[in-house]
């Protein structure tokens, strides 16, 4: 059965620190690595990861993939108050009955205090 | 453009009663599927449609069970509903299957089962 498991499960940090956020996953067969941010609504897309050791950067967010090691970082830098989320690291099977097969971590909770 | 739109956005049902739930998508995007979220287990994946037919199904009992319409909107419905039914129902379209696109997620339909 694939898994993921994120690290840490919460986080505090204030305004301007910079955060890394841990995703560690198994899944039988590896399509993508996706992240998205979750506030008091629905999911928001943040990054779609398929090859090993390719940053992905968007502001001051930036995500890499290491499919040897079989984990992703997140990486937030001059954090600010708008960042507080639920952060959520997903995999995607791309083999046989599992196709397509989305599985989700448990998130991170990010508190930005000011 | 227009997200993806679910309804109802707030339910409550009693133990044994059954619920049908809608997902509109992004228009011309035809892959369609569905989470559910509580704070015990996070985001776990039920099912994908595309072109009106089931690609995948995640690991949840015959209860729970869906289907899509020829102009992509997507219902899903649940059977002899139990307490621990309770929970976010989410829906995400993508314009192509399989996990390949981008997620846009809805907003969810928040089920209470009494």
């Amino acid at each position: 059965e694939d898994k993921v498991v994120q690290s840490p499960l919460s986080l505090v940090v204030h305004e301007g620190d910079t955060v890394t956020l841990n995703c560690s996953y198994e899944v039988t067969n590896f399509r993508s690595l996706l992240w998205y941010k979750q506030e008091k609504k629905a999911p928001t897309f943040l990054f779609m990861l398929t090859s090993s050791g390719i940053e992905k950067k968007s502001g001051r967010l930036s995500s890499i993939l290491d499919k040897k090691e079989l984990f992703s970082i997140l990486n937030i830098t001059a954090t600010q108050t708008g960042d507080s989320a639920v952060y959520l690291c997903a995999v995607v099977n791309a083999g046989g009955t599992s196709y397509g097969k989305l599985t989700f971590g448990q998130g991170t909770i990010l508190t930005v205090h000011p | 453009k227009a997200g993806v739109t679910q309804t109802p956005r707030y339910l409550i049902k009693t133990r044994g009663q059954q619920v049908t739930l809608s997902c509109s998508p992004i228009s011309g995007h035809r892959s369609v599927s569905w989470y559910q979220q509580t704070p015990g287990q996070g985001l776990q994946f039920l099912f994908e449609y595309f072109s009106e037919t089931q690609r995948n199904k995640g690991n949840f009992p015959g209860r729970f069970s869906g289907r899509q319409f020829s102009n992509s909107r997507s219902e899903m419905n649940v059977s002899t509903l139990e307490l621990g039914d309770s929970a976010l129902y989410l829906c995400a379209s993508s314009l192509l299957a399989g996990g390949t696109g981008e997620l846009f997620f809805g907003e969810g339909s928040r089920l209470t089962v009494l």
